[in-house]
């Protein structure tokens, strides 16, 4: 049980545009999902948290106007990146959580490269 | 803030012990440990709840100190499939708050 996926695996984009990222709960109902960012041996950096149905919270110097986030049902969220710049580059993971739990289950992650 | 994990690396021997510590200079609610491989996200390996609690799935096990806000994991015996990078993740406010901050990850490595 509790299954996360994220669609798709990887990409690879031109600078100046955008890119949706998919995370899928697929065996639960996901009250909370949450977006990180993890640079090569790095940690994982939290995004933003985002509940159904409410504005995503980001965290401090995570630009909401570029990184879009839509969590429209209990096993759907979506990050859009827009206006991709290289710097963007990056392995983004989504995780889940049902109401009944603490911990969170991660998704597969996606490699975003942006030339 | 973030917790402190450490040891950064250590290599071990198939069937050799290791434990690995995460702290926190925050009063800590939960602790949550994770493994990673190489290219592949986190996977759940246990969650410790404040109560100093300790926890065991066959041979890896951990244990939460609330008054020293610190947690160890401890893998005995060993396996190649234990390689990978740990991560510590912590949450220091109380029950309705589910944000976790990650430590930098341990990285051990396990050689035949």
């Amino acid at each position: 049980g509790a299954v996360v996926s994220q669609h798709p695996s990887w990409v690879i984009c031109k600078s100046g545009t955008s890119v949706k990222i998919e995370c899928r709960s697929l065996d639960f109902q996901a009250t909370t999902m949450f977006w990180y960012r993890q640079f090569p041996k790095q940690s994982l950096m939290l995004m933003a948290t985002s509940n159904e149905g409410s504005k995503a919270t980001y965290e401090q110097g995570v630009e909401k106007d570029k990184f879009l986030i839509n969590h429209a049902s209990l096993t759907l969220s979506t990050l859009t990146v827009t206006s991709a710049h290289p710097e963007d580059s990056s392995f983004y993971i989504c995780s889940a959580r049902a109401d009944y739990l603490y911990e969170q289950y991660f998704g597969p992650g996606t490699r975003l490269t942006v030339t | 803030q973030q917790p402190v994990q450490s040891p950064q690396a250590v290599i071990l021997r198939e069937g050799e012990d290791a434990v690995i510590n995460c702290s926190s200079s925050k009063a800590l609610y939960s602790v949550h440990w994770y493994r990673q491989k190489h290219g592949e996200a986190p996977v759940f390996l246990m969650i410790l709840l404040k109560g100093g609690e300790q926890k065991g799935h066959e041979k890896i096990s951990a244990s939460f100190n609330e008054k020293k806000q610190q947690s160890s994991l401890y893998l005995t015996a060993s396996q190649l499939s234990y390689s990978g990078t740990y991560f510590c993740g912590t949450a220091s406010s109380g029950a309705g708050s589910y944000q976790l901050t990650f430590g930098k990850g341990t990285k051990l490595s396990v050689i035949p």
